[in-house]
């Protein structure tokens, strides 16, 4: 079975960009979360949604990245204008109703904002 | 107070010893505590999950939770070169029903080093 997958890999962009980052979780998982990675910050979550419904998105850090899930099987991450401090890795990760805790985290997308 | 504490290391023992990784938390709700083994470059992958206080062992690896101290332990056993990587702590909260949000919040991770 397949794992989380994301895309791009990687992304190299210049500020003012807007960036969109998909995820597909694993099917059958009604749980999708969004979260950052950085040095100076560590792991942060930015959003989660339940059956494709945002759930909490107080971690997303300004109204510049915005969230969507039109569908159980894919969700995006769009941030507009995009800066150089929100270079990052950004994950996606997926779990299932009954051990929503559990998380299964995608290869991540590897963000340069030039 | 960070929610979820750790010591970012590096820790370093040598091949075969007993890698002993610790990680603290403030939220007395917490209800389940779990613990990710990132490799550079790489994602974090889930190696150990613990509900309840005391030891839970699956092959070279114990979680130990002390829900009274607010502590998580993870205990490497024979500790291989292979077990480089950074360890994450990471902490589910519940709501004031018991109800868990499904929420992780993750410590800054103590990397680990196991040299031959």
């Amino acid at each position: 079975d397949a794992g989380v997958i994301q895309s791009p890999r990687h992304e190299v962009t210049e500020m003012g960009q807007e960036v969109t980052l998909r995820c597909k979780p694993i099917s059958g998982h009604d749980y999708l979360f969004w979260y950052r990675q950085t040095m100076m910050r560590g792991l942060e979550l930015l959003i989660y949604f339940n059956n494709n419904v945002p759930i909490d998105d107080s971690g997303m850090p300004e109204d510049r990245f915005s969230a969507k899930m039109p569908n159980a099987s894919f969700s995006t991450l769009k941030i507009q204008p995009s800066e150089p401090r929100d270079s990052a890795v950004y994950f996606c990760a997926s779990s299932f109703m009954d051990r929503k805790e559990t998380q299964y985290f995608g290869p991540g997308t590897r963000l340069l904002v030039l | 107070q960070k929610e979820v504490e750790q010591n970012s290391g590096p820790l370093s023992v040598p091949e075969g010893a007993i890698a002993s990784l610790n990680c603290t938390y403030s939220d007395r709700g917490s209800q389940s505590f779990f613990w990710y083994r990132q490799y550079s470059g790489k994602s974090p992958e889930l190696i150990m999950s613990i509900y309840s206080n005391g030891d839970k062992e699956d092959g070279r690896f114990t979680a130990q939770l002390n829900k009274a101290s607010q502590y998580v332990s993870l205990l490497i056993r024979d500790s291989q070169p292979s077990d480089s990587a950074t360890y994450l702590c990471a902490v589910n909260i519940a709501n004031a029903g018991g109800t868990s949000y499904g929420k992780l919040t993750f410590g800054q991770g103590t990397i680990l080093t196991v040299h031959p």
